[in-house]
């Protein structure tokens, strides 16, 4: 069964106060690591996908990395319009199955 | 580029009774997910339609079933509610023919049963 355990559940940081957001899964076959993000009473929105470790993708204070086990995000210099619900879901084989297993998600509160 | 939309926003039931909610996809997708968002939980998949059929289901009971339509539009019924059923509903369109392409999520459907 897939599994995704996203650490730490909530983070508060100071504007400009970098850090990394964790996503550790387990799963058969990844065809594909997605990063949402979520607001209050919103659907989440497409960030990022990283297929293969070793990939990174980046979009202004935030950067996707993964390996065969995890998954970060960096964000950078963080704002307070960077506070929002992280989430991380994996997808994975077989090919044509498009159901996406979530983590719980790491609630970020930046502070100015 | 018209989005996902989803109504209604909220909708309050009673346990036992019936809800429809809909669904209507991004332009020029015709694959749709339904995921249910428990307070504090990630989503959870629900089901997946493509062209019109199930093709895809999560660890859901037969009471949670769904339609999709010509013009890939969407409606996820749930019967015989249940107090555990409060959630938020999301419905997601992507292009079956490019399985690289992400979910599109809309912003769901705040069902609460009392």
């Amino acid at each position: 069964e897939d599994q995704v355990t996203q650490s730490p559940e909530a983070l508060r940081l100071q504007e400009g106060e970098s850090s990394s957001l964790n996503c550790s899964y387990t799963v058969s076959g990844l065809r594909g690591l997605f990063w949402y993000r979520q607001d209050p009473g919103k659907g989440p929105e497409f960030l990022f996908t990283l297929y293969s470790a070793g990939e990174e993708k980046e979009k202004e204070r935030l950067k996707a990395t993964l390996t065969k086990k995890e998954s970060f995000l960096h964000i950078t210099a963080p704002k307070p319009e960077d506070s929002a619900t992280y989430l991380c879901a994996v997808q994975a084989e077989p090919r044509g199955r498009r159901a996406l297993t979530f983590g719980s998600g790491t609630r970020l509160q930046v502070q100015p | 580029e018209t989005g996902v939309t989803q109504s209604p926003t909220h909708l309050i039931k009673t346990r036992g009774q019936q809800v429809t909610l809909r669904c209507s996809s991004q332009s020029g997708h015709n694959t749709v997910s339904w995921y249910q968002q428990a307070l504090g939980q990630g989503p959870q998949f629900i089901f997946q339609y493509y062209r019109e059929e199930e093709n895809g289901r999560g660890n859901f009971p037969p009471r949670f079933s769904g339609l999709q339509f010509p013009n890939y539009s969407s409606e996820l019924n749930v019967n015989a509610l249940e107090l555990d059923d409060s959630a938020l509903y999301l419905c997601a369109s992507s292009s079956g023919t490019d399985y690289n392409s992400p979910l599109h999520f809309g912003n769901g459907t705040r069902l609460t049963v009392t």
